[in-house]
């Protein structure tokens, strides 16, 4: 079945530091996979999608078929990037979103 | 920028009675969606809505759940008979196309006493 696993549930890194939120989904086909960010109090809001390869607010994710990984990657971390993110994958057939339980980003000052 | 919309932002129940929960999408967008959250767990799909007809249903979404577009704005998912295992963040979502990013509302905080 398809699945994405976000391992580290907190991941706390002082300002300035770089920062890798790791993702890594089971699909054997070609997977859709977004990156989506939730601040405190606000709604789930798109920050990444593999296709567009963007950098959105710094961050960055790369699509790695060879190891079903679509880490996120900011070099530089700021104090307003404390938030929850969550990894999503869709894939051909449907569009539904599966999640991975999110990893709760704190930067420290 | 537009925003999905979601009502009320908290939902207390006593078990056995019957809720609907209420969206607003995006007014062009064409496909709907609801997602729960239980505390502690990750975000799960329920069911997704396009063309006034479900497209897709998980496992959760059985008999005691349906979905409805009664107007032109409105996206509703009724639950009836509700157990103390339906406490949930319920979400609503909604894309332009099936293949478009899903934008989230705010929530909906369902409580079962």
């Amino acid at each position: 079945a398809q699945r994405v696993t976000q391992p580290e549930k907190l991941l706390s890194v002082f300002k300035g530091a770089p920062v890798e939120l790791k993702c890594n989904y089971s699909y054997s086909g070609s997977p859709e996979l977004f990156w989506y960010v939730q601040y405190s109090r606000q709604r789930l809001q798109l920050l990444l999608r593999h296709i567009s390869r963007e950098s959105i607010k710094g961050f960055t994710a790369d699509l790695n078929k060879g190891e079903t990984s679509f880490h996120l990657k900011k070099p530089f971390a700021q104090e307003e990037d404390s938030a929850m993110y969550y990894c999503a994958l869709s894939y051909s057939g449907t569009y539904k979103y599966i999640f991975g339980t999110g990893t709760r980003l704190k930067v420290l000052a | 920028e537009p925003e999905v919309t979601q009502t009320p932002s908290h939902q207390v129940t006593q078990m056995g009675q019957e809720v609907i929960l209420r969206c607003v999408p995006i007014s062009n967008h064409l496909y709907f969606y609801w997602y729960r959250q239980i505390l502690g767990q990750k975000v799960e799909f329920l069911v997704s809505f396009y063309n006034n007809e479900i497209s897709e249903k998980s496992e959760i979404f059985d008999d005691q759940f349906s979905v409805e577009r009664p107007d032109g704005s409105n996206f509703t998912l009724k639950i009836r008979s509700t157990k103390l295992e339906d406490s949930a963040m319920y979400f609503c979502a909604s894309s332009e196309q099936g293949n478009q990013p899903q934008h989230f509302g705010d929530g909906t905080r369902l409580s079962i006493l």
